[in-house]
């Protein structure tokens, strides 16, 4: 099994610019989420599905776009890249038991 | 709302030596606490869980122990390695929420 994916491993935009980070998984599990994690911050949670067509913010969703058509796929899109937005961006999914698995990470720096 | 906090890093030790990493929560209901650890330029790999009180979690001679009473869930080796080195995180779910609320993380360091 590939677990869950995640692309770019490493992106650089400039500020204003927009893209979307990938995500997908192939466990079929319902519940995915994207995290963003700073250094002193640990991880924080920027949106969360529960299903295909259903999205909810976190902690942190300003500036940032869901969508879930599938159960496999949740893109992350950024619509006007910020520097405030540099980060390391994790994707994850969940299991019925509440056992959460990440993706290896998407390094992101906005100039 | 549900937090957690663990023990400010970084934790330095000797391999071998004994590693205590703390870990407290505050939560409403009965939620599930997991230890999650991280390795350099890696995502995060659940390392233990446990979802009741009095149960312990376990995984590759970690343990911890759910303590309803002091509202803890405290991470401990016996004898820790260099390839311990990472950066460990106390987490919950259930309780007001079903979202994963992280501490801040942990780095231990291990040196030869």
């Amino acid at each position: 099994n590939a677990g869950v994916t995640q692309t770019p491993k490493f992106q650089v935009l400039k500020t204003g610019q927009s893209m979307t980070l990938q995500c997908a998984q192939d466990m079929n599990h319902e519940y995915m989420s994207w995290y963003r994690q700073d250094p002193g911050m640990g991880l924080r949670l920027i949106h969360y599905s529960v299903g295909a067509g259903i999205t909810d913010q976190g902690e942190v969703p300003n500036g940032y776009n869901v969508s879930r058509s599938t159960t496999e796929d949740f893109p992350l899109r950024l619509l006007s890249a910020a520097p405030s937005q540099t980060s390391v961006y994790f994707c994850a999914s969940r299991s019925s038991s509440y056992e959460q698995y990440f993706g290896p990470g998407t390094r992101l720096t906005v100039t | 709302g549900d937090s957690v906090t663990q023990m400010e890093g970084p934790v330095t030790l000797s391999e071998e030596a004994f590693l205590t990493i703390n870990c407290t929560y505050t939560a409403t209901g009965y939620p599930s606490l997991f230890w999650y650890v991280q390795y350099p330029g890696e995502g995060l790999q659940l390392l233990l869980k446990a979802t009741k009180a009095d149960d312990k979690g376990s995984n590759k001679g970690f343990e911890a122990t759910y303590r309803k009473e002091t509202t803890s869930f405290h991470l401990e080796k016996g004898s820790v390695q260099v390839s311990d080195s990472a950066v460990y995180f106390c987490a919950l779910t259930g309780g007001a929420t079903n979202k994963l609320i992280f501490g801040t993380g942990t780095l231990l360091a291990v040196q030869p």
